[in-house]
């Protein structure tokens, strides 16, 4: 079984619906990040997470909100989905080594029409 | 200016070449250097990493950093097909890494 795990793998919205994405881990790691990946400008950090009690803004947060429901889960809201949402949205954990090495989850595609 | 700056490429190499792969920085506070691998449809995988200046071989792949000229680069030897991914540079201080846009390489049998 995959140690980070995302659903949906893939989803397709229209503007203005409230879509969550989830995000699981089995791999004990307290730290837990929240990406999209648009073709060109690589990963971009939307929110993270450093343990269940401490949620951070990353450089593009604004239209997305958090939750992290416990160590092993969190997810990825977007209150009122727009076209230029549609990106491929990446979840991550590592641990509490300085190096960050991260693991990420397969992704999930999200088009917003 | 971006944090981190990758060489954009795409790349398309012939097999058994040898590919190098590039990144500069401008935060000095970053300490470990990093390179993940991803795959069409998959998600990035962590290739290899260095911390501070220096050069770290494993196998066909070395990484090198010169935190004097915040640059560090991939080389990848006798390249193969299965090679043939995007490369992303990144880099971390504080428990936060900063990714570079990638860098896609074809290896062609």
């Amino acid at each position: 079984d995959a140690d980070v795990t995302q659903t949906p793998r893939n989803r397709i919205t229209k503007t203005g619906k409230r879509i969550m994405l989830e995000c699981s881990q089995t791999k004990g790691h307290d730290r837990m990040y929240w990406y999209r990946q648009d073709p060109g400008l690589g990963l971009r950090l939307i929110y993270y997470s450093f343990d269940v009690k401490d949620i951070n803004k990353g450089e593009i947060s604004d239209g997305y909100s958090v939750s992290r429901q416990a160590q092993a889960k969190f997810s990825l809201s977007l209150e009122s989905a727009i076209p230029n949402q549609t990106a491929l949205y990446f979840c991550a954990t590592s641990d509490t080594g300085q190096s960050n090495e991260q693991f990420f989850g397969p992704g999930t595609r999200l088009t917003v029409l | 200016q971006k944090e981190v700056e990758q060489d954009p490429g795409p790349l398309s190499v012939p097999e058994g070449a040898i590919v190098s792969l590039n990144c500069t920085y401008s935060n000095s506070a970053f300490q470990y250097f990093m390179w993940y691998r991803q795959y069409s449809r998959k998600g990035p995988e962590l290739l290899m990493y260095t911390y501070s200046s220096g050069n770290k071989e494993d196998g066909r792949f070395t990484a090198q950093v010169d935190k004097s000229s915040k640059y560090i680069s991939l080389f990848i030897r006798d390249s193969q097909p299965s090679d043939s991914a995007t490369y992303l540079c990144a880099m971390t201080n504080a428990g936060k890494s900063t990714f570079g846009d990638g860098t896609t390489l074809t290896v062609k049998p």
